[in-house]
């Protein structure tokens, strides 16, 4: 049974470029959730979805960052026009229902030069 | 505003001896904690949690121990291995639910052989 995999584990984009981060979770879960960890710095609730739908999206910037989570498919991270700000750990974790504890992907390294 | 603290941001300890990582929270609607370990370049992985409802809980080598009045909680290695050096994250959420966490900024402990 494969984990959370996301893809791909380091991205690099120049300001200005889009940036999507991928998420497959792990068989038979279908509640994903992501997280930000900056340098230095804990990780931080971004978006909670399930299939087809946002749950709860308060940790997300209003501009620039939005996530789906399609009927088919991994849930993506979409950042548009990504400035030097957004260089951080993206996390990816999945859970089979809402209280079952999340398993995390390995995250992608996103780098804005 | 950081509703969950871990005031050490990093702690050495002797292979054998015990581990002791501290973490505080202020909300109190948080009824669920979990403590993460996490190696460079990895994804945090889970360890062990408690409810609210207990004030104790025993995995193995690791113990979480739970004061609510102080709103404190704690993570015990013993005895503790080099293979425990890493980052670990104390974590909390709301409604029971193990999964939209709410994490301190992390202790990275190092177990000198």
């Amino acid at each position: 049974n494969a984990g959370v995999m996301q893809n791909p584990r380091h991205l690099v984009r120049r300001r200005g470029q889009e940036a999507r981060l991928r998420c497959s979770p792990m068989k038979g879960h279908s509640h994903v959730y992501w997280y930000r960890q900056l340098p230095e710095e804990g990780l931080k609730f971004m978006v909670y979805l399930q299939k087809e739908n946002i749950i709860d999206e308060s940790g997300m910037p209003k501009e620039r960052f939005s996530a789906e989570f399609p009927k088919e498919g991994p849930s993506i991270l979409r950042i548009q026009q990504v400035v030097r700000g957004d260089s951080a750990a993206y996390f990816c974790a999945s859970s089979p229902d809402l209280v079952g504890e999340a398993f995390f992907g390995q995250g992608t390294r996103l780098t804005v030069v | 505003d950081q509703q969950v603290k871990q005031n050490s941001p990093s702690l050495s300890v002797q292979e054998g001896r015990i581990s002791i990582l501290n973490c505080d929270y202020t909300n109190s609607m948080f009824d669920y904690f979990l403590w993460y370990k996490k190696y460079p370049a990895e994804g945090p992985t889970f360890l062990i949690s408690i409810s609210s409802i207990k004030d104790k809980n025993e995995d193995g080598r690791f113990t979480v121990f739970l004061n609510k009045s102080a709103k404190h909680l704690s993570l015990h290695i013993v005895p503790s291995q080099p293979g425990d050096s890493a980052v670990y994250f104390c974590a909390a959420s709301r409604n029971n639910a193990g999964n939209m966490l709410t994490f301190g900024g992390g202790t990275r402990l190092m177990v000198k052989p």
